[in-house]
């Protein structure tokens, strides 16, 4: 099975820290994502990375920035936390293609206080 | 632009009930994916399946059936016989070609009381 593994399953932050969200695949995939869950929101995605050391932004990457040194794992980074980021980020990965799902970690709920 | 409108926010029926779940979505690529998820309370998203642009033949599995109508651009998905486990929020997203992401809806939240 394809397990994709975020660090964290809650954390708590205060505002101005530096934070830094870690997700692994075990599955080799080329295709890794950030995406934060709001209510009535859904998911949105922040970043994506199709190849290591390459990014690219997607629909609200303001405030955040990632890293892929290693095919396996994706950081994402807030560079100073802000309580309007208090959300559930979700990673996700998959293989190349347009007919391929994503797998999901179990996501990191973030509380910046 | 791709855009996925998942209208119903929330949806209660009681169990044995069938529920319906819409999906509209916006794209001007002929070649593209849909795609259900479901998550539990567990948080995870879990795949529940993809159709892609050319095939609108519509599909069953076991209690699930979901409907892919091009001329409504609607990628409906319906639950037969509903039960307490089916509670969860349901997504719906869209895939298109040249490009790496997955766009998604905001989701229904699915509650089915005993």
């Amino acid at each position: 099975d394809v397990k994709v593994t975020q660090s964290s399953r809650y954390l708590v932050k205060r505002t101005g820290e530096k934070v830094f969200l870690e997700c692994v695949q075990d599955m080799d995939h080329e295709n890794m994502f950030w995406y934060r869950q709001d209510p009535g929101l859904g998911l949105r995605l922040i970043y994506f990375s199709y190849d290591v050391k390459m990014k690219e932004k997607g629909d609200i990457p303001e405030g955040y920035s990632v890293s892929r040194e290693k095919k396996e794992r994706f950081s994402l980074i807030l560079e100073s936390a802000s309580t309007n980021q208090t959300s559930m980020y979700l990673c996700a990965s998959s293989v190349g293609g347009l007919n391929t799902e994503a797998f999901f970690g179990q996501g990191t709920r973030l509380t910046v206080v | 632009a791709q855009k996925v409108t998942q209208a119903q926010t929330e949806i209660s029926v009681v169990e044995k009930e069938d529920v319906t779940l819409d999906c509209v979505y916006e794209t001007r690529d002929t070649t593209y994916y849909l795609f259900w998820y479901k998550q539990p309370p567990s948080g995870e998203l879990v795949f529940l399946i993809r159709r892609n642009s050319f095939d609108e033949q519509n599909e069953i599995s076991g209690r699930y059936s979901w409907n892919f109508q091009k001329s409504t651009s609607s990628f409906n998905f319906t639950i037969t016989a509903s039960q307490v486990v089916d509670s969860a929020v349901y997504f719906c997203a869209l895939k298109v070609s040249n490009n790496n992401d997955m766009r998604f809806g905001a989701g229904t939240r699915l509650t089915v009381k005993p």
